[in-house]
């Protein structure tokens, strides 16, 4: 069965370093997101890219995120200059329309 | 602004009981309700997707209602087993102003003991 995949499963740096979080959504799949979850926290929201652009963003995702499909296979998250507070685990998620999103398991960063 | 809340936080029941998770919205505005799990340091698989015309999923031992009026939806396990222990999360996609941000809620940790 196809799966979302993501590497790598835990990334550590340093403050204010740049994080490229990978994701390799299932093939068939036109919608993609990008959520988070703080240790012991809510999984929230971050963005949706449809149709090589983003559709929606939560006020999180502020001037220090980036979203790229670079290829038609990878979609990628990156944050300009990683803080303390953005440590979580970062989930990437894709759907066929803007239905059942299946989940990749997740991008462990920690920034020290 | 949408709000989750699920009901119980935590549950610990023997194997073969039948349980109720409870998941409530305040905006009844939805597009659709999802119910997840997901296994400790994992991601979330996802269980069941109800629009919001439907009443109600069913998956197995699964089975998702919605009542978009009163603003709750509940997942029934059927005869639970130990591998059903994981948290159980609902999202929440809200059509308001031409957006469907999915909103979670925290979840409800389940523990099946043999």
């Amino acid at each position: 069965e196809p799966e979302v995949t993501q590497t790598p499963s835990h990334q550590v740096t340093q403050m204010g370093q740049e994080v490229i979080l990978r994701c390799v959504p299932i093939s068939n799949h036109l919608y993609f997101y990008w959520y988070r979850q703080i240790l012991g926290q809510k999984v929230e929201f971050l963005v949706s890219f449809y149709n090589n652009e983003i559709s929606e963003k939560s006020e999180i995702f502020d001037d220090q995120f980036s979203v790229e499909r670079p290829d038609g296979s990878n979609f990628t998250l990156k944050i300009r200059s990683t803080k303390l507070e953005d440590s979580a685990m970062y989930f990437c998620a894709s759907s066929v329309e803007a239905d059942t999103q299946y989940f990749g398991p997740g991008t462990r960063l920690t920034v020290l | 602004k949408q709000e989750v809340t699920q009901i119980p936080a935590a549950l610990s029941v023997p194997e073969g009981e039948n349980l109720v998770l409870n998941c409530s919205f305040t905006d009844s505005a939805i597009y659709n309700l999802q119910w997840f799990r997901q296994d400790p340091g994992k991601g979330l698989t996802s269980l069941l997707l109800i629009q919001s015309s439907q009443r109600e999923q069913t998956s197995g031992r699964l089975n998702a209602s919605l009542d978009k009026s009163s603003g709750r939806s509940t997942l029934y396990i059927a005869a639970s087993q130990p591998g059903d222990s994981a948290t159980y999360l609902c999202a929440v996609r809200t059509a308001s102003g031409g957006s469907y941000i999915p909103t979670f809620g925290r979840g409800t940790s389940l523990i099946v003991h043999p």
